[in-house]
């Protein structure tokens, strides 16, 4: 099993420039969510997923934009990158949400210049 | 509502034994532990539900005090490879079922 896989692995912007995150399990994991990383201040949820068709916003959701069409996909979509938006950006899935284990991707770093 | 997280760094001999806490102002559900090594994805731990049970395997166990919404990280007879970036996420029952909202981190470092 891959487990929870993203790409690219790395990415620079231009500002103003859009983009899509990509990350995909195939652990049929019901849900997945997305944090961004940044120095000193641990992980900050982006949005999340209960289940297909189903998305919320977290901590963190401005410049985002999510759909969840397929159990096995959560695509993150940047929509005019700004340079506030540099961090990295983890994809994790579990099978019931926050009362089971988070399977974390290895991670997308972003740079917008 | 982040959790607060303390100390921010400890510093070990091998050996030695460490305890990491989480706290948080509002009534958890459950809480987590993961370790992130330099470079690589954070790693589960363990998951400690409402009720106070602890948990634990091998050297590392945790334990979880829902009367104070507080939970700590015990490391015992610490080994190199314990060295990396300790955080506590916290699914609060107000929004139970969907969030977990992680502290910012405690940073272990075990030196020969």
């Amino acid at each position: 099993n891959a487990g929870v896989t993203q790409t690219p692995k790395f990415q620079v912007l231009k500002t103003g420039q859009s983009m899509t995150l990509q990350c995909a399990q195939d652990m049929n994991h019901e849900y997945m969510s997305w944090y961004r990383q940044d120095p000193g201040m641990g992980l900050r949820l982006i949005h999340y997923s209960v289940g297909a068709g189903i998305t919320d916003q977290g901590e963190v959701p401005n410049g985002y934009n999510v759909s969840r069409s397929t159990t096995e996909d959560f695509p993150l979509r940047l929509l005019s990158a700004a340079p506030s938006q540099t961090s990295v950006y983890f994809c994790a899935s579990s099978y019931t949400g926050p009362r089971s284990p988070l399977h974390f991707g290895n991670g997308t770093r972003l740079t917008v210049t | 509502q982040q959790p607060v997280q303390s100390p921010q760094a400890v510093i070990l001999r091998e050996g030695e034994d460490a305890v990491i806490n989480c706290s948080s102002s509002k009534a958890l559900y459950s809480v987590h532990w993961y370790r992130q090594k330099h470079g690589e994805a954070p790693v589960f731990l363990m998951i400690l539900l409402k009720g106070g049970e602890q948990k634990g395997h091998d050297k590392i166990s945790a334990s979880f005090n829902e009367k104070k919404q507080q939970s700590s990280l015990y490391l015992t007879a610490s080994q190199l490879s314990y060295s990396g970036t300790y955080f506590c996420g916290t699914e609060m029952e107000e929004t139970s079922g969907s969030r977990l909202t992680f502290g910012e981190g405690t940073q272990l470092t075990v030196n020969p």
